[in-house]
């Protein structure tokens, strides 16, 4: 069943610690993004890519990287998390083109302690 | 650049009497129009689109959508709301004819309904 997933849907993890959280899509999809989400506020789009070796950075500063070396995976990693980094991160694919509609994962829920 | 503002924040309903959450957006450029629904602990999903036609749009779960163009608006309505239906509500648009056609997305609308 073509489908994306997020790894780990939970997080909590001291100040300083380097993180990964994996984003896997099985649609074959060019487009992938990751979003920062918080209560009540827009959703950011903080990187995009486009396809492989393809990776943008979005809206909303961050201080995330991103990487693309293959189609159907596209991590997000922070070297030294904060407190600040606290927030629901989703990662989403969708195929070229603006007219298709964005395919979302579960998310994952981060805390900075 | 698109921008999209979702006027309510919060909208409480009883079951089964109808609901709209209101969208407009703004775009030097022509959008696509999107809503999605996100269930507590999940991911967005797509209830509806306009691509172009018809103003009127029917998604799932019997929900629908107009688009208007001289107001720039794509409001979503059901007639009848079910316990089922609370969630939070995103508008987004995408563009077209030249562009990133990265989506935009507004900050959302809770939809709560009560027995």
């Amino acid at each position: 069943e073509a489908d994306i997933y997020q790894t780990p849907r939970y997080l909590v993890i001291g100040t300083g610690k380097k993180i990964t959280l994996e984003c896997s899509q099985t649609m074959g999809h060019d487009k992938m993004y990751w979003y920062q989400q918080d209560p009540g506020m827009e959703l950011h789009l903080i990187h995009y890519s486009y396809g492989v070796n393809s990776t943008e950075k979005g809206d909303l500063s961050s201080e995330s990287t991103v990487s693309r070396i293959r189609t159907e995976h596209f991590p997000l990693t922070l070297e030294s998390a904060r407190p600040s980094h606290t927030s629901q991160y989703l990662c989403a694919s969708s195929d070229h083109g603006g007219d298709t509609e964005a395919f979302f994962g579960q998310g994952t829920r981060l805390t900075v302690v | 650049a698109q921008s999209v503002t979702q006027l309510d924040s919060q909208v409480p309903v009883f079951e089964e009497a109808p609901v709209e959450l209101r969208c407009n957006y703004s775009s030097s450029v022509s959008v696509y129009l999107f809503w999605y629904v996100q269930y507590p602990n999940q991911g967005l999903q797509l209830l509806l689109k306009y691509l172009s036609g018809s103003t009127l749009v029917k998604g799932i779960n019997g929900f629908e959508a107009e688009f208007n163009k001289s107001q720039t608006s794509f409001h979503l309505r059901k007639p009848s709301v079910h316990i089922s239906d609370t969630a939070e509500y995103f508008c987004a648009v995408s563009p077209w004819g030249g562009g990133s056609y990265i989506p935009t997305f507004g900050r959302g609308t809770s939809l709560i309904v009560h027995p």
